[in-house]
């Protein structure tokens, strides 16, 4: 069983276009990680969230604890936005890391 | 402010072999937590430590395991590799509890 579920796998858009990209957990969590995975490249943190909302540049991240559930938000996307996206949750028991599978953006010119 | 820092960046083994890697966390942080990603699996939780003491572990076997020295450098073992142990592994630091920063990663082959 998938802790967490991202959605969807693949998203392709064109430049200037607005993202949504989903994240719905199954565990009671302490925090959500929103990171981000270049081909090749290493993994940068995006955002930690435990509730609410938070806006960095052109990215938001959402969390409704009730529905379990998070979105990360990309405006006027890039094809430098082009990345890997990996919902992450801290579990309140036992304190674990669960992963989704990662979305997969293409931006196109 | 320095990175994390991994080494070695490439390791190649064979099976049975035993393998040790090392982080070097961004000064400060105190927390070091370990991640194998695989293509077929993506990331998974290692184990976590902080000021020395296990934290919390995922689910491997006892194979993989881990330490953190005092200075909050971390290091992590696998003994007996099996040909399924080929992944990158990743470390990531944080003050506690905060945003995690993540090094490039050790990806070990095991022939």
């Amino acid at each position: 069983k998938n802790e967490v579920e991202q959605s969807p796998q693949n998203l392709t858009a064109q430049e200037g276009e607005f993202i949504t990209i989903n994240c719905s957990y199954s565990v009671g969590i302490s925090a959500l990680h929103w990171l981000q995975q270049h081909p090749g490249g290493g993994i940068v943190s995006l955002f930690m969230l435990s509730s609410g909302k938070k806006k960095h540049g052109r990215l938001i991240a959402t969390i409704n604890i009730q529905e379990k559930h998070s979105s990360l938000h990309i405006t006027a996307s890039h094809p430098r936005d082009s990345a890997v996206y990996i919902c992450a949750v801290r579990g309140r028991t036992g304190n674990q890391f669960y992963f989704g599978t990662g979305t997969s953006l293409t931006v196109i010119p | 402010k320095a990175g994390v820092t991994q080494t070695p960046r490439y390791l190649i083994k064979t099976r049975g072999q035993q393998v040790t890697l090392s982080c070097s966390p961004i000064s400060g942080h105190r927390s070091v937590s370990w991640y194998q990603q695989t293509p077929g699996q993506g990331l998974q939780f290692l184990f976590e430590y902080f000021s020395e003491t296990q934290r919390n572990k995922g689910n491997f076997p006892g194979r993989f395991s881990g330490r953190q020295f005092s200075n909050s450098r971390s290091e992590m073992n696998v003994s007996t590799l099996e040909l399924g142990d080929s992944a990158l592994y990743l470390c990531a630091s944080s003050i506690d509890n905060e945003k995690l920063f993540f090094g490039s990663g050790t990806q070990l082959s095991v022939l």
